[in-house]
């Protein structure tokens, strides 16, 4: 079990471009859950997946950003034409539905919009 | 809707002491509380957790933290802090009625150790 893992670690880009991550959660678990975290601020959640549905979409999630999970295994989160305010750090977690609480969290991916 | 406090943005302690860690907590029935510790460039990791039972729960690293609802409360605290636990921690409330039992943090609370 190499617990959940987030690529890219680090993103740098231009306001205006589209950007896509990637997370993939520990093998046996069925939810994954994308959180969102500023400099100075606990994690916010933005969206969760019990398998390959997405079952709940905060408003902080604007019409910009989209996340999948097609296959119920990773999942992307892509936002659309970045503002500088989407610099923060995007966390993944998961579990299983059996422990929906035990949550783990993957070592997030940090956007920087120029 | 849940909500979770952290008065203490930064604190400082000397290795060796001890260490407390505030969290007060809103909501309306009893709720599942966490704490989470996140060191530099790391995810959050996971030290302990109150479902029910026992007010007083131990978790990983000699950390602790006790349940008080008269007072809504989930403070955290080691006996004796090593260098190794400068970081952030948080504390979470999870509810059983939010959809995908998503957790609630508060903002987290900076702790430097002296050496």
């Amino acid at each position: 079990d190499t617990g959940v893992s987030q690529n890219p670690r680090h993103k740098i880009t231009k306001r205006g471009q589209n950007v896509t991550f990637r997370c993939d959660p520990i093998s046996e678990h069925n939810r994954l859950y994308w959180y969102r975290q500023t400099l100075g601020q606990g994690p916010e959640f933005l969206t969760y997946f019990q398998n390959e549905a997405q079952l709940e979409k905060s408003r902080l999630l604007s019409d910009r950003f989209s996340a999948e999970r097609p296959k119920g295994s990773f999942s992307t989160l892509e936002i659309q034409r970045t503002e500088q305010g989407d610099s923060a750090m995007y966390l993944c977690a998961s579990s299983s539905s059996g422990t929906p609480y035990e949550q783990y969290f993957g070592p997030g991916t940090r956007l920087t919009v120029t | 809707a849940q909500s979770v406090t952290q008065p203490d943005i930064h604190i400082t302690v000397s290795e060796g002491a001890s260490l407390e860690l505030r969290c007060n907590y809103s909501y309306g029935a009893t709720p599942y509380l966490f704490w989470y510790v996140q060191s530099p460039g790391q995810g959050l990791q996971l030290l302990l957790k109150y479902f029910s039972g026992d007010t007083l729960v131990q978790g990983i690293k000699g950390f602790e933290a006790e349940f008080k609802r008269s007072q809504s409360s989930f403070n955290l605290r080691k006996p004796s802090v090593h260098w190794s636990d400068a970081a952030e921690y948080f504390c979470a409330v999870g509810s059983i009625k939010a959809a995908g039992n998503k957790l609630t943090f508060g903002g987290g609370t900076r702790v430097l150790v002296k050496p």
